[in-house]
């Protein structure tokens, strides 16, 4: 079955720090791949897309990046955090052909 | 995407069946409405989703008017732990452009059972 990892669970860092989150899906191959964020109390935020490796597209302009260095592996960066980047972001993956998303347990970040 | 509405907040009992409405009057007719709910803290969980006929599985039901103006999401027999926020999404499965994927998660109903 597919599991989807993504890490750290919390994380509290300082603004102007830089940032990386992962995410790792495991038993699947091609997966389509994306990150959201939910504010509090809000809904959620497509942040950005990846159909392949090395293929990421961005839905809002931000002070994130992401990349996919392999196939099952979405990374989301930030060379320096803003207060505004306080959220909880998730992970998600289909896979090309269905159309449910099933997300992984999340990243709580505060930025401070 | 078309939009919904849900109602903010709903209560059940335990036991009982949790009726969950969603409006969605200017879905268009290649668009499928899709369910999914948020517990505390975690990342949404797919419950279901269908085009116009009835679905069930091993979660919930899903009733869609044959207008297909609106729908119910029923729980049969609600838990403690089906307490959570739950999203009515309407969207039209496919690849390509820049919404490829992309859910569009509105404020959601509170589900509170209670004992």
């Amino acid at each position: 079955s597919q599991t989807i990892h993504q890490w750290p669970a919390t994380l509290v860092q300082p603004v102007g720090s830089p940032l990386s989150l992962e995410c790792t899906v495991e038993g699947t191959s091609n997966p389509n791949l994306y990150w959201y964020r939910q504010a509090a109390g809000r809904g959620l935020q497509l942040l950005f897309y990846s159909v392949g490796i090395g293929q990421i597209s961005s839905e809002v302009p931000q002070n994130l990046s992401a990349s996919r260095p392999q196939d099952r592996q979405f990374i989301l960066s930030s060379k320096k955090l803003l207060l505004s980047d306080s959220g909880f972001y998730l992970c998600a993956w289909t896979v090309g052909g269905q159309e449910t998303q099933y997300f992984g347990p999340g990243t709580r970040l505060l930025v401070l | 995407d078309a939009k919904t509405t849900q109602p903010p907040s709903m209560d059940c009992a335990e036991g009982r069946a949790a009726n969950l409405p969603c409006n969605h009057s200017t879905i268009s007719g290649n668009e499928y409405v899709y369910w999914y709910r948020q517990i505390h803290s975690q990342g949404p969980q797919y419950i279901i989703h269908g085009l116009k006929n009835n679905e069930t599985n091993e979660m919930a039901s899903l009733i869609i008017t044959e207008d297909r103006k609106s729908s119910t999401l029923i729980l049969p027999h609600a838990t403690l732990r089906d307490t959570a926020v739950y999203y009515c999404i309407v969207r039209v499965p496919g690849s390509g452009g820049t919404s490829y994927g992309k859910l569009t998660f509105g404020q959601g109903t509170i589900l509170t059972v209670h004992p």
